[in-house]
């Protein structure tokens, strides 16, 4: 299985600040991968996929990018609404295989 | 706008099956792939299989013994079943869809937590 590595696991930050989030896999995966945006009791929702391609609806601040092994999703001013945990998913080999999470907490 | 929702038991015996049901909402299982997913607590998302619109199935190897998804189209639902359960199995269980074999997961259902007790 494609290992995939996120980082950090999780983040303190404040209001308006940047903030990236880092997902390493363990072998080429082209451009794709996904990020989702995760909630206390509630579902992922997508926010990135084909690495840099906004879904819609997402509000612009997020973005992504990367290929090949190393991904990045960016907030470009966090906002109150932005605390949550961020997964990576890789679905270019089977199975479909998650990063581990990132936790952003309010400082 | 797809809506998926998960239903079933919220706790399962060791050594029992779970079924899970997923019924879908604004559009139609004849079309696009439909995934299991779950997330044990604390730990990472894991794949658990698709079914496809044309019925075919493809499993995560690490739960392919004991995994058949299947669809029911008269009803637009498909379905898990998931064997000889354990402890480890505690999860929040997801359906998905994915719009092709090699796409991401883009709308979900909420989520349905399963526990494995006696």
């Amino acid at each position: 299985d494609i290992q995939m590595t996120q980082s950090p696991s999780s983040l303190s930050a404040s209001v308006g600040d940047r903030v990236t989030i880092t997902c390493r896999a363990s072998q080429d995966i082209r451009n794709d991968l996904g990020w989702y945006q995760q909630k206390p009791g509630k579902a992922p929702k997508r926010l990135i996929y084909a690495a840099s391609s906004l879904q819609s609806g997402v509000p612009s601040r997020f973005s992504g990018s990367g290929s090949g092994t190393e991904f990045t999703l960016t907030i470009s001013s966090l906002q109150p609404e932005d605390f949550a945990t961020y997964h990576c998913l890789q679905h270019n080999t089977y199975p479909p295989t998650f990063g581990g999470g990132t936790k952003v907490e309010i400082k | 706008q797809v809506q998926l929702q998960e239903s079933g038991p919220g706790l399962v015996k060791p050594s029992e099956t779970l079924s899970l049901t997923c019924t879908v909402s604004g559009g139609f299982i004849i079309s696009n792939f439909w995934s299991w997913i779950r997330q044990p607590p604390g730990k990472r998302l894991e794949w658990i299989g698709y079914i496809s619109y044309s019925g075919s199935t493809n499993y995560n190897p690490s739960l392919q013994s004991r995994v058949t998804i299947s669809a029911d189209t008269s009803q637009n639902l498909f379905s898990l079943k998931l064997t000889s359960m354990t402890a480890a199995d505690t999860a929040v269980y997801y359906c998905a869809r994915v719009v092709g074999p090699y796409s991401s997961f883009d709308f979900w259902g909420q989520g349905t937590l399963v526990t494995v007790s006696s």
